[in-house]
């Protein structure tokens, strides 16, 4: 089984501000099998992210998702007050697994 | 546009069968997956199992010997059935769209999530 690493836990930022998260793969991840996913506060996850860095439809492109190696990092450019909220990767390659999540909260 | 909606009791007690059930509205299930994700209070989230377009299955296997997924694509419906529930199967339960191409694969839309309870 493939696990996901998601650092930090949680990011204290202010809004305007640039926020880097990390998702690590205990092994080799293919681009095509990675997603990020936001979840806001009473709410059910919506799609951010697929194959590593294609933006879902609507997404601001203050959004961005990369990948080096084993590890998918996901930037926001510049944080507006809707952005904060609990992110997860999920990776399809070898079944079905999500990253613990990193919860951007405001400083 | 898309739509699904979650339904079933919100409590269970030990050692029952948890059963719910997903009703799609905007689109045929023939055409896509269809999958159960759930999420433990104040935890991640966790993949269950999902349905293809043919009525084959794929679980989890931490759950696999306990999770049937069924279709009802006369009343454009799926459903979980949970058994030998216990109190670590409370969560919120969501039933998602599992989109499936030659590239990439995404879960959208999800629905609004059911909490479900296990307890005496």
């Amino acid at each position: 089984e493939i696990m996901l690493t998601q650092s930090p836990a949680t990011l204290s930022l202010s809004p305007g501000q640039r926020a880097t998260l990390s998702c690590r793969a205990s092994q080799t991840v293919g681009r095509n099998y990675l997603s990020w996913y936001q979840q806001k506060p009473g709410q059910a996850p919506s799609l951010l992210i697929y194959g590593a860095s294609t933006r879902a439809t609507g997404i601001p492109a203050r959004f961005s998702g990369s990948v080096s190696g084993t590890d998918f990092t996901l930037t926001i450019s510049s944080l507006q007050p809707e952005d904060f909220a609990v992110y997860f990767c999920h990776q399809d390659q070898d079944l079905l697994t999500f990253g613990g999540g990193t919860k951007v909260e405001i400083k | 546009q898309v739509q699904l909606q979650e339904s079933g009791p919100g409590l269970v007690k030990p050692s029952e069968t948890l059963s719910l059930t997903c009703t799609v509205s905007g689109d045929s299930m023939s055409s896509y997956y269809w999958s159960w994700i759930r999420q433990a209070p104040g935890k991640g989230l966790e993949w269950i199992g999902y349905i293809d377009n043919n009525g084959g299955t794929n679980y989890n296997p931490s759950l696999k010997s306990r999770v049937t997924i069924t279709p009802d694509t006369s009343k454009n419906q799926f459903s979980l059935n949970l058994r030998s529930a216990t109190a670590a199967d409370t969560a919120v339960y969501y039933c998602v769209r599992w989109v499936t191409t030659v590239r990439n694969n995404w879960f959208a839309p999800w629905g609004q999530g059911t909490q479900v309870t296990v307890s005496a």
